[in-house]
């Protein structure tokens, strides 16, 4: 997965706490995404950001707010953790405008007990 | 919400077998319709992306199709190797949004 790093890889939270996942790019692409993976599901988009500055809603947005304060970096807050949001989280960056597909990052396991 | 639908949800053959599965997406509004392969912990790959209705795309044995008018596209593994268990997933585009297909669990047994 190099050019997407996310970290942490793997976090255990309780009900109610607040985390930042965070993921950066060293391929100097605009668009960047967050997705979430939950068995039989599929991955389905939380947010996404097109540039620097702007950032639009996916398809299960609730419960998230996403930063991009630089075109490098893209971050997922999750502001009171419920056990619905245990999942695994992938942020992704599109390589030329779309041509080669998604490069993801390798993902974070998050647990809310 | 759009609907992207694969099949068969899994997938077990021998070593040495050729298979194929399906992903079926929405015929309007199509802007690119994309194939991942993703291992067991380890995150999704690029496979293909197919943008014209009729394209076929082929990487070393395996190779997928793509038909934009009726919805669909088909990826094919010819002499499927234990290596190739993996999950395949589709996802639709439309505009700058993707809607991704649960997936095919394909499992090659030695």
């Amino acid at each position: 997965n190099a050019g997407v790093t996310q970290t942490p890889k793997f976090q255990v939270l309780k009900t109610g706490q607040s985390m930042t996942l965070q993921c950066a790019q060293d391929m100097n692409h605009n668009s960047m995404y967050w997705y979430r993976q939950d068995p039989g599901m599929g991955l389905r988009l939380i947010y996404y950001s097109a540039s620097e500055g702007t950032t639009d809603k996916g398809e299960v947005p609730n419960g998230y707010n996403v930063s991009r304060l630089n075109k490098r970096e893209f971050s997922l807050r999750l502001e009171s953790a419920a056990p619905s949001q245990t999942s695994v989280y992938f942020c992704a960056i599109i390589r030329g405008q779309g041509v080669y597909g998604y490069t993801f990052g390798s993902g974070t396991r998050l647990t809310v007990v | 919400i759009l609907n992207v639908e694969q099949s068969p949800q899994s997938l077990h053959v021998q070593e040495g077998d050729s298979t194929n599965f399906t992903c079926s997406f929405p015929s309007s509004n199509f802007y690119a319709l994309h194939w991942y392969r993703w291992e067991t912990a380890k995150s999704p790959e690029a496979l293909f992306v197919m943008t014209l209705n009729g394209d076929e795309k082929k990487k070393g044995r395996i190779s997928a199709t793509l038909n934009t008018k009726e919805g669909y596209s088909y990826l094919y593994i010819k002499g499927s190797q234990p290596e190739d268990s993996a999950t395949y997933l589709c996802a639709f585009r439309t505009g700058n949004q993707f809607y991704f297909g649960t997936g095919t669990s394909l499992t090659v047994i030695p």
